[in-house]
């Protein structure tokens, strides 16, 4: 069946890398998402990766694909206190399946 | 660019009333999700409306309900609230539809809350 598992909690220390992975498993999924939400809102869309990519660069973000394994990463440069939110990854299905998502903690 | 708008951002309904949730989408959007969220089982899909048809439907009873209008807005209908229920509802737009084809966009969510 359809799911996507993700590591529950991440801690790091502002200034620091974070690394948030997330394994799928709809091989046929054409687009692999990351969304972020902040406390009280919605989900924010920050970044997507085509299923033929390996790689993909947004500024801080960096998204890694590894088809073979089913494993998706998405890496924040330069943590800031601003980026503590829950990260969801999401494969594509019959509709988006989504992750249960990972609090990040960014401590000063 | 407006976002997705949904409307109201909270609500407090009592067992076996009935609620409505409005969403207005992107404009130019033409496909509308809707999301069910809750700490226990995260997000869970409910339907999908494209050119005011249902495409997709997820695993809820016939309780949970929604249609989608000609300008694209779409509401939700929730009859016979049960405890349960109480969660954050999420609308989702995206451009053409397809989830493969163009990212879903979310809009803050109506927190529906059943005492």
């Amino acid at each position: 069946g359809e799911d996507v598992e993700q590591s529950l909690f991440l801690s790091v220390r502002e200034g620091d890398s974070s690394v948030i992975n997330c394994t799928y498993t709809d091989s046929s999924s054409t687009y692999l998402y990351w969304y972020k939400q902040e406390p009280g809102a919605g989900l924010q869309l920050l970044t997507y990766i085509f299923s033929n990519m390996d790689m993909k660069q947004d500024q801080r973000l960096t998204v890694l694909l590894n088809k073979k394994d089913k494993h998706l990463s998405l890496r924040i440069a330069d943590t800031q206190t601003g980026d503590s939110a829950i990260y969801f990854c999401a494969e594509v299905g019959t509709a988006l399946i989504f992750g249960k998502g990972t609090t990040l903690s960014v401590s000063s | 660019k407006a976002g997705v708008t949904q409307t109201p951002r909270y609500l407090i309904k009592t067992r076996g009333q009935q609620v409505t949730l409005s969403c207005s989408p992107i404009s130019g959007h033409r496909s509308v999700s809707w999301y069910q969220q809750t700490p226990g089982q995260g997000l869970q899909f409910l339907f999908e409306y494209f050119s005011e048809t249902q495409r997709n439907k997820g695993n809820f009873p016939g309780r949970f309900s929604g249609r989608q209008f000609s300008n694209s807005r779409s509401e939700m209908n929730v009859s016979t609230l049960e405890l349960g229920d109480s969660a954050l509802y999420l609308c989702a737009s995206s451009s053409i539809g397809g989830l493969g084809d163009s990212p879903l966009h979310f809009g803050n969510g109506t927190r529906l809350t059943v005492t």
